[in-house]
Order: structure tokens, then sequence, then C-alpha cells
């Protein structure tokens, strides 16, 4: 069955710095990958998704994540946050049209 | 494109009352739903995937008595909580999926936040 793993359960940040949140999965063939971001009381919005290809996916928002095999690992950068980048951050590997979520991330950026 | 409607956002009933909450796909046709379940600080949980037309697939520990799905049309899904009691609060979240799209992404709803006094 497939998993996936955020390590980083609160990061905190300052406004103008960059990021990366880390996503490590766990399935036995080519996954599809995904990070959502989710505010309080709310859905989830889509930011990028890998399903072939460039391993490089771009995303809204300005962030990006890199899909690496080697290390199963899919993380999502931004260069610089913005207070509003403040959010819960989850990534997701689907298989068998199920989603499986990590546990997610909660990002605080300070000023 | 691609939105997905919830209704209602948020509803509090009494113990032992019913509840349903309806998830729209507003602009496609959604073959699959999905209906999630997410505790404070915690991630989401699907709790069943519904095809329209069939009987709703649900996962191992969720009580298909007591939360009850019906996908009767390519545009709507309802969960129907019955019986609800305190432990069942929870923020409920739907998705939708074309099954078009690689990976057969999902559109999420906005949620609803049920409170059972």
């Amino acid at each position: 069955a497939q998993s996936v793993t955020q390590p980083d359960i609160h990061i905190t940040v300052s406004e103008g710095a960059s990021l990366e949140l880390r996503c490590n999965y766990s399935y036995g063939a080519t996954p599809y990958l995904f990070w959502y971001v989710q505010s309080p009381g709310q859905g989830l919005q889509l930011l990028l998704k890998y399903f072939s290809g460039d391993t490089l996916v771009q995303g809204i928002k300005g962030f990006e994540a890199e899909f690496k095999r080697s290390q199963s690992s899919f993380n999502l950068r931004k260069p610089s946050v913005h207070w509003s980048d403040a959010a819960e951050y989850f990534c997701a590997v689907a298989a068998n049209e199920k989603l499986t979520f990590g546990t997610g991330t909660r990002l605080t950026i300070i000023p | 494109g691609a939105v997905v409607s919830q209704h209602p956002s948020r509803v509090i009933c009494k113990s032992g009352t019913s509840v349903k909450i309806e998830c729209r796909s507003l602009d496609f046709q959604a073959t699959t739903m999905f209906w999630y379940r997410q505790f404070p600080k915690q991630s989401l949980m699907l709790m069943a995937t519904s095809n329209e037309g069939s009987k709703a697939t649900y996962e191992q520990g969720v009580e298909k008595d007591k939360f009850l799905i019906n996908h009767a049309s390519l545009t709507l899904s309802t969960l129907t909580v019955t019986s609800a009691h305190p432990e069942d609060s929870s923020f409920y979240i739907c998705s939708a999926s074309t099954g078009l799209t690689g990976g057969n992404e999902q559109f999420f709803g906005p949620g609803t936040r049920l409170t059972v006094l």
C-alpha cells in the first residue's frame, strides 16, 4: 500500500526567506504526486502535481516541487515566502483512484 | 473550471438527528466522488468512494449504515450522517474526479463543519 511521510509537523519561516517542505512517498509503481494547501477552515487547493516528464514542476503562487525517484521524495519549494503563505500543506500520492495524504506541515510566517 | 461546492458549509445539530451534506461538481461531470473526514490538526482520511449510479465503497472502519452516501447523478453526491453523536463532529470534505486527467486528479470542495451537540 502507498504511504506519504511529511517529517516536519511545523515550520516557521521569516517573510521573504526561502522555503522547503519535505515529502517522502512509498509506492511500487510510478507515482502521481500532489501538493495541496489548506487555509484554516477551508478545503484544499492544488498547488502542483507530477504525473510524468520533467521532474521539476511549477505550480501556482510561485511554488515548485522536484520529483526525485532515487530518494522517493517530492519536496516543495518557494524562493521567497509571503505572509499569505501561512497555511497547512499536504503532500499526497495517487494510486488506484485514491489519494493518500501525508500528515501535513503547518507553515508559520514571521515578519 | 473544475469547481466543487458543498452545502452547508457549517451545521450544528442535536445528538440523535441526521444531517445531509451535499457535494456538487459545478462545471464538469464527476464519474467518481470521494468523501473525506478531517479531525482538528490532522490529515484527511478517506471515508468512501462513490461512482454515479452504484453503491459507495467504504474504507475499512467506516460504518456504511451510519454514513450513507448517494451518488444520484454525475454532478451530485450526498453524505448523510445518521443518528449523529458528538464523536461525529468533524470537518467533512468531498472531492470529485472526471477520471480523464492523469492520476485521476481530484477537485476538492470547501468542506462542511459538523458540530453535534
